[in-house]
């Protein structure tokens, strides 16, 4: 059974960087044909898409968020993580890591997301 | 690019649930659905329209008309009760979207 478990800082101060892994069981994200995807969401709203990587380190990212985000894998670790820069309020979210279903590996891979992590909340504040 | 829910639906114990998703770019794109109980993940309850993954009763199905998305629970039970998400491609197919959630209640 494939689990993702997210871990990084909660309290993050505004204008740095929020750093955040997930570690990943019972699947190896460097085989198959997976994207890695990073989710976040605010109560009372629905989830946003951050954006996902590939095992040949391709990335797609939200063009709302592609300024501030990396999404990077450690396939020895069997990890990847998120870094998004310059954080303010509004970036206070729970954040969810998954595996993607893509439609196609070719292009932009769309696809569901399934399994989920559990979440971590980020709070950004000074 | 959005994707339109209505903000609640609410049914009784044993009648059936439709939720509906709107936008632009579903008669282009596959939609999935996704089940958000009180301080937890979201679960995957329905893939590429109409898909039921495994362990997803039977009662949950999915379909597609145009410019929209519909996810029925045919004999809803208490268990049923949550926020459900759609998500899609935007239209363009360069990007993923979430609709804003729909509150199910079971009562």
């Amino acid at each position: 059974q494939v689990r993702l478990q997210e871990s990084g800082p909660g309290l993050v101060k505004p204008s740095q960087t929020l750093s955040l892994t997930c570690s990943v069981s019972g699947d190896s994200i460097g085989i198959g044909d997976y994207y890695w995807s990073w989710i976040r969401q605010t109560p009372g709203t629905g989830p946003e898409w951050i954006g996902y990587i590939y095992k040949s380190g391709t990335t797609y990212y939200n063009p709302s968020l592609k300024s501030r985000v990396t999404i990077s894998l450690d396939t020895s670790r069997n990890q990847f993580s998120l870094n998004l820069s310059a954080v303010t309020a509004a970036d206070t979210a729970t954040y969810y890591c998954a595996r993607v279903h893509p439609y196609t590996t070719d292009n932009f891979p769309g696809g569901w997301f399934d399994p989920w992590g559990q979440g971590t909340l980020v709070t950004v504040s000074s | 690019y959005e994707l339109t829910q209505p903000p609640s639906v609410s049914v009784s114990p044993g009648q059936t649930a439709t939720i509906t998703c709107s936008g632009d770019g579903l008669p282009q794109q596959y939609a999935h659905w996704y089940m958000q109980k009180p301080g937890q993940a979201p679960v995957l309850v329905m893939y590429k329209d109409s898909e039921r993954p495994s362990g997803i009763p039977v009662r949950f199905s999915g379909s597609s008309s145009g410019t929209s998305v519909t996810l029925t629970i045919t004999g809803a039970q208490a268990e049923d009760e949550a926020d459900y998400f759609c998500q899609s491609p935007d239209n363009t197919g360069s990007y993923l979207v979430f609709g804003g959630g729909t509150k199910l209640t079971v009562l």
